[in-house]
């Protein structure tokens, strides 16, 4: 168990809906990343909070966003939905600042389907 | 651009033999080179990292090997057990942002 649990664990929505996913860091960790990983594939970097700001962006259009809070929870919305963002959303979180460590902790995930 | 790839798909062992997962990474300027476990259902599972002022470093069972002139890593588990079974992600990340780029996978099956 890595501490960090995210929710809901699946869902379907409908293409042009919008989707709020959630996700709460293992505790003392301040920076949390969402990564998207469609079927057979790796996951891909969305973006990263640091004590509730931006702190780094991969190649995802604006309709997704984020947001940290300030007990380092973490949303990721996700507006217009296409059929391609169904995948499995991962939340990972850190202790932040700069870790002499390539270690993050992975949720579960969130299994969205998106019909 | 940034790439991570795997020269195999999957890969099929004998319980009790030794496993050797390889990558490929494009990226020479990464800080760590990391190894992942995701068993089905589950998120990834960190399993060992490699600075990228090291070419070995070892944890229980497992190796990791980076060989930096041919922008190589490999991993190596001893002693494969059935509990081994999962897919192996190589990855390679900066740690600022604490961004991981992730490879295609290996898909590791250990036969009885």
């Amino acid at each position: 168990e890595t501490g960090v649990t995210q929710s809901p664990t699946h869902l379907i929505k409908t293409r042009g809906q919008q989707v709020t996913l959630r996700c709460s860091s293992q505790s003392g960790h301040n920076t949390v990343s969402w990564y998207q990983q469609a079927l057979g594939q790796g996951p891909q970097f969305i973006f990263q909070y640091y004590r509730e700001e931006e702190n780094g962006r991969g190649n995802f259009p604006p309709r997704f966003s984020g947001l940290q809070f300030p007990n380092y929870s973490s949303e990721l919305n996700v507006n217009a939905l296409e059929l391609d963002d169904s995948a499995l959303y991962l939340c990972a979180s850190a202790p932040g600042g700069r870790p002499g460590t390539g270690e993050l902790f992975f949720g579960e995930g969130s299994r969205l389907t998106v019909l | 651009g940034e790439s991570v790839g795997l020269h195999l798909p999957t890969l099929s062992v004998q319980e009790g033999d030794n496993s050797i997962i390889n990558c490929a990474y494009s990226n020479s300027a990464s800080d760590y080179f990391i190894w992942y476990k995701q068993e089905s259902g589950k998120g990834p599972q960190f399993i060992i990292d490699i600075r990228s002022n090291m070419d070995k470093r070892q944890g229980q069972r497992v190796t990791v090997l980076l060989n930096k002139t041919v922008k190589h890593l490999s991993l190596q588990i001893a002693a494969t057990q059935p509990g081994d079974s999962a897919v192996y992600f190589c990855a390679e990340m900066n740690l600022v942002p604490q961004k991981l780029v992730f490879g295609q996978g290996t898909r590791l099956t250990i036969n009885p």
